[in-house]
């Protein structure tokens, strides 16, 4: 299994432009997620996904979409990029157990995003 | 709403001497407490998680944290750092009922190891 995996490693945006991240998982996972991650800061939750279709914002969700067409992608949308926007984002997946108190998230290895 | 708060962003040990991460959680509510590490180029891999069971919890790779209510603290500790745990490493919060959409990750300490 790939497990989680995100398209492109590395990309460079001059502001206004747009782009469209990519994450993958093989794990057959209900739940998906994207956060980004700034120095000093942490994670943020960005968007998330429950199922296949349906999404729902986060903590941090201004300037982002997202979609969720089939239930091994999840999508994140950037459609006038700012250089606020310039960070680390990390996709993430995640089982549903309605018995299990906790269902784990396994991590992608990131995508690294500049805005001139 | 849970926070957490990582003291030190820069800790840098001795290979062979005690390892100690510092983390100070605030919750309304009972909480699970987790620790990840992210090593270079890489994604959050889980290291230990608190669920309200044993307060002393053991993780991979030598780890293990304590769970004290009434330090608010879960603070990360190895009895002897490997070259190999030089990392960055995340302490997360998440309240009770789980859910992961409500988790809060601290800042993040870098662990250096020198040999």
């Amino acid at each position: 299994n790939a497990g989680v995996t995100q398209t492109p490693k590395f990309r460079v945006l001059k502001t206004g432009q747009s782009m469209t991240l990519l994450c993958a998982q093989d794990m057959n996972h209900e739940y998906m997620y994207w956060y980004r991650q700034d120095p000093g800061m942490g994670l943020r939750l960005i968007h998330y996904s429950v199922g296949e279709g349906t999404t729902a914002k986060g903590e941090v969700p201004d300037g982002y979409n997202v979609s969720r067409l089939k239930k091994q992608n999840f999508l994140l949308g950037l459609e006038s990029a700012a250089p606020s926007q310039t960070s680390v984002y990390f996709c993430a997946s995640s089982y549903y157990d309605s018995f299990s108190s906790y269902n784990e998230q396994f991590f992608g290895p990131g995508t690294r995003l500049t805005v001139l | 709403a849970q926070s957490v708060t990582q003291l030190g962003s820069h800790v840098s040990v001795s290979e062979g001497a005690l390892v100690l991460l510092r983390c100070n959680y605030s919750s309304s509510v009972p909480p699970y407490l987790f620790w990840y590490v992210q090593y270079p180029n890489q994604g959050l891999q889980l290291l230990l998680k608190y669920t309200s069971a044993a307060t002393l919890v053991k993780g991979i790779n030598g780890f293990e944290a304590e769970f004290k209510k009434s330090e608010t603290s879960f603070h990360l500790t190895k009895p002897s750092a490997h070259m190999s745990d030089a990392a960055e490493y995340f302490c997360a919060v998440s309240p009770l009922p789980y859910n992961n959409n409500d988790m809060r990750f601290g800042a993040g300490t870098r662990l250096t190891v020198k040999p």
